[in-house]
């Protein structure tokens, strides 16, 4: 049972336009959610993060809101860059001393010249 | 300084055989993680290492895993007698601390082992 989801395997934005990937999950639990991206070949790579008591969390062309209600997150990039271009992950985790993610299976942003 | 490091990086083995995945975590991290990514999917939990015991190993799929980190820092994962849905990229992750009730901190991903059992 997948508790986190993105819904979108794809996502093509020309450069410098917004770039908007979103992230559902179902477990009311989760109170700690991260944005890796990945390279192929590559490991994911931790981005950006939020804690469940803010709604946005903003790192340079990076910002995250998230929406406890709709249980609903998205990252915004903005300007888009082809650097940006990757597999972008969702995950979450509940603050209960476990600490293992929760993955969606990935939105594939291209970002085109 | 250097990150997270995995050995091998592709694994090609016949069913039924017995392989072993290592993960060298970032120095001085205390926890140590396990995922695998199938084709297709997002990083999937295995088992968590605080230190030499694993603090959390209710990811492992069945008994034909198991992972070891016997002085906290390398870590085997092994898999006896491998089957064609074990075929995967396996992922290894470290972070500093671990997590809390209060906290977690960041988990730092190495660049996988992808094991293909033929």
């Amino acid at each position: 049972d997948q508790q986190v989801k993105q819904n979108s395997p794809s996502l093509s934005v020309q450069e410098g336009r917004i770039s908007i990937l979103n992230c559902d999950y179902t477990n009311s639990m989760f109170d700690y959610f991260l944005w890796y991206k990945k390279y192929p070949a590559e490991g994911p790579t931790f981005l950006i993060s939020i804690s469940s008591i803010k709604d946005k969390n903003e790192d340079g062309r990076f910002t995250v809101f998230l929406n406890k209600s709709a249980k609903h997150l998205s990252l915004h990039i903005v300007p888009s860059q082809p650097g940006d271009s990757a597999v972008y992950f969702c995950a979450a985790s509940a603050l209960n001393g476990a600490n293992n993610l929760f993955f969606g299976t990935g939105t594939r942003l291209t970002v085109i010249p | 300084g250097a990150g997270v490091s995995q050995t091998p990086s592709n694994k090609v083995t016949e069913k039924g055989k017995y392989v072993e995945l290592r993960c060298d975590p970032i120095s001085g991290h205390t926890a140590l993680y396990w995922y695998r990514q199938s084709l297709g999917q997002g990083p999937e939990f295995l088992i968590y290492f605080q230190g030499t015991g694993a603090a959390d190993d209710s990811g492992l799929p069945n008994d034909r895993f198991f992972a070891v980190r016997p002085e906290g820092s390398v870590s085997t994962l092994k898999i006896q007698r491998t089957e064609r849905g074990d075929s995967a990229v396996y992922l290894c992750a470290s972070s500093l601390i671990g997590g809390s009730a209060f906290s977690t901190d960041t988990q730092y991903f190495g660049p996988g082992t992808r094991l293909t059992v033929l």
